[in-house]
């Protein structure tokens, strides 16, 4: 099942803070978080395997609550190139696959 | 980084034709690699999961008849969009990964290729 993304869309200006959600109806094994910018494939950002994990990426971080299901991905001072859209991946225990969420699109303006 | 090549970038071709798309892993040997299909600003939606030497496993309503997979080696998977008609126009993206980091381990995608059926 795809997991439940939000904002759709956020846009910020150069320095400010944002949060994306990312939500699953069932146990999560990890979460992934991806970019993607247009016209181009997606990138990896960082994998989070335990419950309460939190990992960092420049000023990029996220966190996993194992027991909500749910990841938040952090935008720390965003910088242009912060702009994008962002997809969490959800693995079950047994799904051996990802799952990706409808993707949250961030434009961050000068 | 670990990198993905994936060829061609675009195709366009008529109603009818097969169309045959190569995903290669340049730097790392990948035992499992995906197939996904993206619609402009919409999700990465999974066809198949590609695992070497076995066949591939398909996701609900993907017809394996019209997408056939291929992994013959651990550095090359192919799919092949069979008489390919306008409803097939898309985003194809591979990803290959191995394990190590969770079950899947990261994801790493190739280019993608645009295919427009004309």
């Amino acid at each position: 099942q795809q997991p439940v993304q939000s904002p759709q869309a956020v846009i910020l200006r150069e320095g400010e803070d944002a949060v994306i959600n990312c939500s699953s109806s069932k146990a999560l094994y990890s979460v992934h978080w991806y970019r993607q910018k247009h016209g181009e494939a997606p990138v990896f950002l960082m994998i989070l395997l335990k419950g309460g994990e939190q990992k960092g990426h420049e000023k990029i971080s996220a966190s996993f609550n194992e027991k909500k299901q749910q990841s938040s991905l952090y935008l720390t001072a965003s910088q242009l190139s912060y702009s994008g859209t962002y997809f969490c991946g959800t693995e079950g225990a047994n799904d051996y696959k990802l799952s990706f969420g409808a993707g949250t699109t961030v434009t961050v303006r000068a | 980084g670990a990198v993905v090549s994936q060829h061609p970038s675009w195709v366009i071709c008529k109603s009818g034709t097969s169309v045959k798309i190569e995903c290669r892993s340049l730097d790392f040997q990948a035992t499992t690699m995906f197939w996904y299909r993206q619609f402009p600003k919409q999700s990465l939606m999974l066809m198949a999961t590609s695992n070497e030497g076995s066949k591939a496993t398909y996701e609900q309503g993907v017809e394996k008849d019209k997408f056939l997979i291929n992994h013959a080696s651990l550095t090359l998977s192919t799919l092949t969009v069979t008489s390919a008609h306008p409803e097939d126009s898309s985003f194809y993206i591979c990803s290959a990964s191995w394990p190590g980091q969770g079950l899947v381990g990261p994801q790493h995608f190739g280019d993608g290729t645009r295919l427009s059926i004309l």
